[in-house]
């Protein structure tokens, strides 16, 4: 069964701090490997999609990479803003089984002004 | 509309209650997915469709009834629903395909309490 965890679970850094976030999982039979976004009482975002095959995506101020062998992912935020303040989600599309998706607990951020 | 959409976003029912929550996906997906997401808690995976199929009833209980008439809409029906049940309900879709470049795009979710 593939498990996904995130550490940690909250976070609160100073405006304009460079900050990671972590997620790892246990089976790496993987197709891809995806972060997301969630705002308060709201659906989610799509960050970035690392494709297997992949090690790593970027998208403006953000940077994820993956590292199948080890289970492991981090999400890079550059000078972190205000609006950055969100709860992060990771995860991943487990081979086997193509229609199931596998989420972790997120990681809640606070940036403050 | 674009996306996906989530009607209603917000919902106070009785325990006694029948109410169904409906999703729409414009995306031209194949398949589409029910996810229950409680206070401090992770995902947790509902239902699946794929092609109008149910291929994924992760042990729901019989109280969550849901409906795929076409690839594009999505119901969950409820009825005799407990307090537990409140949780923010999020509808998603994708393409369903086995490749590395399949993602799922969510609704806004509707806000479910049960009193």
């Amino acid at each position: 069964k593939q498990e996904v965890t995130q550490i940690p679970a909250a976070l609160s850094v100073p405006e304009g701090e460079n900050l990671v976030l972590n997620c790892s999982f246990t089976d790496s039979a993987i197709y891809n490997l995806q972060w997301f976004r969630q705002d308060p009482g709201k659906g989610l975002t799509s960050l970035l999609l690392i494709q297997s095959s992949q090690r790593e995506q970027t998208s403006g101020r953000l940077n994820a990479s993956l590292d199948k062998s080890s289970g492991r992912s981090t999400l890079y935020i550059a000078a972190s803003q205000p609006g950055d303040s969100a709860t992060y989600l990771c995860a991943v599309k487990r081979k086997g089984n193509f229609n199931k998706f596998y989420f972790g607990s997120g990681t809640k951020l606070n940036v403050k002004p | 509309e674009t996306g996906v959409t989530q009607t209603p976003r917000h919902l106070v029912m009785g325990m006694t209650n029948k109410k169904s929550l409906k999703c729409e996906q414009h995306l031209g997906h194949n398949a589409m997915y029910w996810y229950k997401q409680s206070a401090k808690k992770p995902l947790e995976l509902m239902f699946v469709y794929s092609l109008e199929e149910r291929v994924e009833n992760n042990s729901v209980p019989s109280r969550f009834s849901p409906e795929c008439p076409n690839s594009s809409h999505l119901f969950l029906h409820l009825h005799t629903l407990q307090p537990e049940d409140s949780a923010l309900y999020l509808c998603a879709s994708s393409q369903g395909a086995s490749g590395e470049t399949d993602t799922q795009y969510f609704g806004p979710g509707t806000r479910l309490t049960v009193l």
